[in-house]
């Protein structure tokens, strides 16, 4: 039930192109994140979001909160190829503390 | 930019020997979590620790495994008697509060187990 759901698996796209990939749960979630993480790296957070409904930018990143707080987005705009990565939406699940992971997007840019 | 600091970046031991990862949380911060990513799975959570006791824990983390925050600085995780599928990468977060605040990741440690 606090699963999260992650699509596409992956992505493989020209540079310039936009990217989108979402996250469900048929559960509800109080926070989403998103995070990068890269070959030998930890995730590193990219976009937090709090309040569903809402709608933030970072850069050419942006996200956004559900309104049924069951999802989320994240849209990549003119992609370049350090873009390149697995991105991984997490939440934290109404009902309990600690943080749920999707599978992740393995984004790839092809120059 | 503070960051979240762990070592060592790759232990290979021995199948049955015990192991410690070992972590520094970002200062300032309260909360502090193990995960476990298997090659090419998705990031697990492990536990949380707050106070100097553990908030909550998964079904993975079993009496194999224990934390503990020996000092101000440091927070480890401990397996004891390691098995082949112990081998993964562990990442420490930590984070100001416990709910519904971005946790910052370390770079990770690669166990190996042969």
């Amino acid at each position: 039930g606090q699963q999260l759901n992650q699509s596409p698996q992956s992505m493989f796209i020209q540079e310039g192109e936009d990217v989108s990939m979402n996250c469900t749960s048929s559960s509800i979630f109080n926070t989403w994140l998103w995070y990068k993480q890269e070959p030998g790296e930890g995730p590193v957070l990219l976009i937090a979001l709090y309040k569903a409904g809402e709608l933030t930018s970072n850069g050419r990143l942006t996200a956004q909160f559900g309104i049924t707080r069951k999802d989320s987005f994240l849209n990549i705009s003119a992609s370049i190829p350090s873009d390149v990565g697995i991105y991984f939406c997490a939440g934290h699940p109404r009902t309990n503390n600690d943080m749920r992971f999707g599978a992740g997007t393995r984004l790839t840019v092809k120059p | 930019e503070p960051e979240v600091t762990q070592t060592p970046s790759h232990q290979v031991t021995q199948m049955g020997q015990e192991v410690i990862l070992r972590c520094v949380p970002i200062s300032n911060h309260l909360y502090f979590y193990w995960y476990r990513q298997i090659l090419g799975q998705k990031v697990e959570f492990l536990v949380s620790f707050y106070n100097n006791e553990i908030s909550e824990k998964s079904e993975i983390f079993d009496d194999q495994f224990s934390v503990e925050r020996p000092d101000g600085s440091n927070f480890t995780l401990k397996i004891r008697s390691t098995k082949l599928e112990d081998s993964a990468m562990y990442f420490c977060a930590s984070s100001e509060a416990l709910r519904n605040q971005p946790q910052h990741f370390g770079d990770g440690t690669r166990l190996s187990i042969l």
